[in-house]
């Protein structure tokens, strides 16, 4: 099985980089995954990590440490409609994705 | 435009009654998934299918049922026998050789019980 553990809540200001983290424990770990999900709306894939290092995506960029079993998601410049949860998930056998409980992004003006 | 549709978007259960929750996609995707959020929660996964006719349990499968007899449809049906039925429920698929990672998401059933 799998587990992932994030931050329940983070705050920041408009402009400002904020950094999500991201801690799994897990067998049979193929990768890491973030999704966005506005309130009451559908989780959008953000990005996929299967190896080591950082995956850049327009203002976000995503970073996995396989010998670590962390990774984090890195917001810059943000805007107001930057607020909303974030998920990890980890990606294993089976074809299944366990997802973290999810990180609460508060952009403030 | 391609994508998932979950139908109804609102749907009221009454004791021990059975509801059952629609889920299609033109996707041309393999893999379909079903997932129950709860408030500030993170997503559980229901059921999964990977190929018509076939399905597995999840991590959270009592109380609930699924059929895959057509490649876009995965229909959810909550049963009686799940207690405590209100959650957000989420449909994805994925392609059949992109892997697990990126999950395309339906827009949810909110299921209350009345």
């Amino acid at each position: 099985g799998q587990s992932l553990e994030q931050p329940s809540e983070v705050t920041a200001v408009e402009g400002a980089i904020v950094q999500i983290n991201c801690t799994y424990q897990t067998s049979g770990f193929y990768g890491l995954s973030w999704y966005q999900q506005h309130d009451g709306g559908a989780p959008t894939f953000l990005s996929y990590n299967a190896l080591d290092g950082l995956e850049e995506t327009g203002r976000f960029s995503s970073f996995l440490s396989r010998s670590d079993s962390y990774g984090y998601l890195l917001l810059q410049e943000l805007q107001m409609k930057d607020s909303a949860s974030y998920f990890c998930a980890g990606s294993g056998s089976a074809r299944q994705l366990t997802f973290g409980s999810g990180t609460q992004l508060t952009v403030l003006p | 435009d391609g994508g998932i549709t979950q139908s109804p978007k609102y749907l009221f259960r009454k004791e021990g009654q059975n509801v059952t929750l629609s889920c299609e996609q033109n996707l041309n995707h393999d893999a379909m998934y079903w997932y129950r959020q709860d408030p500030g929660q993170g997503l559980r996964l229901i059921y999964y299918s990977q190929i018509v006719n076939d399905f597995q349990k999840g991590d959270i499968a009592e109380g609930y049922s699924v059929s895959r007899e057509k490649k876009e449809s995965f229909p959810l049906t909550v049963t009686s026998a799940q207690k405590n039925p209100t959650a957000f429920y989420l449909c994805a698929s994925s392609p059949a050789t992109g892997g697990n990672e990126k999950l395309f998401f339906g827009s949810g059933t909110q299921l209350s019980v009345l």
